[in-house]
């Protein structure tokens, strides 16, 4: 599958525990994405990067989310101190670089539930 | 802030007949509109979009109208099937991308 990949495909934690997601682009894909959704609703941005370099957060992300992409190919999200409205999908999605740049591909998303 | 508004957000169609799915949106820098598809459980599926130097596309049994003076575009899925049923988001993107609060599509056979 030469599709975007993310794990784990599902989280169950208990409030105040860290978490940390992995999402793995299509390859070549020099952007990536971070969205969240819950449910009823379209995903929300919360951070981007082109390469390595995180270019754009939301005011959604708080001191508690970070994200990294270190080597520019796959990305981290981990969120500190969870907390129950944190309980939410967590999409990822990546573009090329020229072309259909604005083309985004999602991942199939890791579920969170925070007890 | 961006936003945008897709109506209506619960859609009941027969097998055969066409559904329309509209969005407004309030950056008048959006450039790029993208629709997805959601199946339950599944990630979004881009099913088409359209820039904004167009003003109609069409694939298949799908299409898409811009309307860059009053910021709205909108889906036509013309002889619906049942497998079209699932969650539609627009989206715009003038900076990032903003998504409608979806649409979910119910085709009965």
């Amino acid at each position: 599958d030469t599709g975007v990949s993310q794990n784990p495909r599902h989280k169950i934690t208990k409030r105040g525990q860290n978490v940390t997601f992995r999402c793995d682009p299509i390859s070549e894909h020099n952007r990536l994405y971070w969205y969240r959704q819950t449910l009823g609703q379209g995903p929300e941005f919360l951070t981007y990067f082109q390469n390595e370099a995180q270019l754009e957060k939301s005011r959604l992300l708080s001191d508690r989310f970070s994200a990294e992409r270190p080597k520019g190919s796959f990305s981290t999200l981990e969120i500190q101190r969870t907390e129950q409205g944190d309980s939410a999908m967590y999409l990822c999605a990546s573009s090329p670089l020229g072309g259909n740049q604005e083309t985004q591909y999602f991942g199939p998303g890791t579920r969170l539930l925070v007890l | 802030g961006e936003n945008v508004e897709q109506h209506p957000s619960t859609l009941s169609v027969q097998e055969g007949d066409s559904a329309v799915i509209k969005c407004t949106y309030s950056d008048s820098a959006s450039n790029y509109f993208p629709w997805y598809k959601q199946e339950l459980g599944k990630r979004p599926q881009l099913i088409i979009d359209i820039r904004s130097n167009v003003g109609e596309k069409k694939d298949q049994r799908i299409a898409v109208t811009l309307n860059k003076t009053a910021k709205h575009f909108s889906l036509h899925i013309t002889e619906t099937q049942p497998e079209d049923s699932a969650v539609y988001f627009c989206a715009a993107r003038g900076g990032k991308l903003i998504f409608g609060q979806g649409t979910e599509l119910s085709v009965k056979p």
